[in-house]
């Protein structure tokens, strides 16, 4: 089976644009997180989405987005982006929302320039 | 608030040594435990968990035993082979969905 896919691999943005990114949960798992691992640390909690409704928030701010679609993918939206959102972003599933076991993506590196 | 803080690295070592990462906890209530690995290039990977004190979760040589009393969940590995080269994270989760990361250890294992 194929483990959770996220797109693109790589993205380089200037400051104050926009970027969309995605991600596709393993088959069957309903539950998609998304984390900022900036280099150097360990990954940060941005949101977590299970089927299609926000079941948690970290700290970030509302340039910070996300939805889930009908078939369980979803999307990551970044507004108006600055130096700091430069950082690696991963996706983790779960098949539930409590579900202790995630499984994370390769992750999508974003770099603002 | 929830944290988790473990040891800086990097951490480099001989083949066939001995391995503890120092991973140390604070939370509210009571959280689960988990070491996770991220090898050069890839996504983190579940290693091993514990969830409740005195719990050890054991994977591929690797050992942490869950201890309230000390808030901690070291990492140990008796014999490190070159593959284990990679960075480990520590990571709690309390009720509700949110993982808690430390900042990752890097470890090399020179043959």
């Amino acid at each position: 089976d194929a483990g959770v896919t996220q797109s693109p691999t790589h993205l380089i943005k200037t400051r104050g644009q926009h970027v969309t990114l995605r991600c596709s949960p393993i088959s069957g798992h309903k539950s998609v997180s998304w984390y900022q691992q900036v280099l150097g640390q360990g990954p940060q909690f941005i949101f977590q989405y299970y089927e299609k409704e926000e079941r948690g928030r970290g700290n970030f701010p509302d340039r910070f987005s996300a939805r889930q679609f009908p078939n369980y993918s979803s999307e990551l939206n970044v507004n108006a982006l600055l130096l700091g959102d430069s950082a690696l972003y991963l996706c983790a599933s779960s098949f539930l929302a409590g579900e202790e076991t995630q499984y994370f993506g390769p992750g999508t590196r974003l770099l603002v320039l | 608030g929830n944290s988790v803080t473990q040891m800086e690295g990097p951490v480099t070592l001989s083949e066939e040594a001995f391995l503890t990462i120092n991973c140390t906890y604070t939370a509210t209530g009571y959280p689960s435990l988990f070491w996770y690995v991220q090898y050069p290039g890839e996504g983190l990977q579940l290693l091993l968990k514990a969830t409740k004190a005195d719990d050890k979760g054991s994977n591929k040589g690797f050992e942490a035993t869950y201890r309230k009393e000390t808030t901690s969940f070291h990492l140990e590995k008796g014999s490190v082979q070159v593959s284990d080269s990679a960075v480990y994270f520590c990571a709690l989760r309390e009720t509700g969905n949110q993982f808690y990361f430390g900042t990752g250890t890097s470890l090399t294992v020179i043959p």
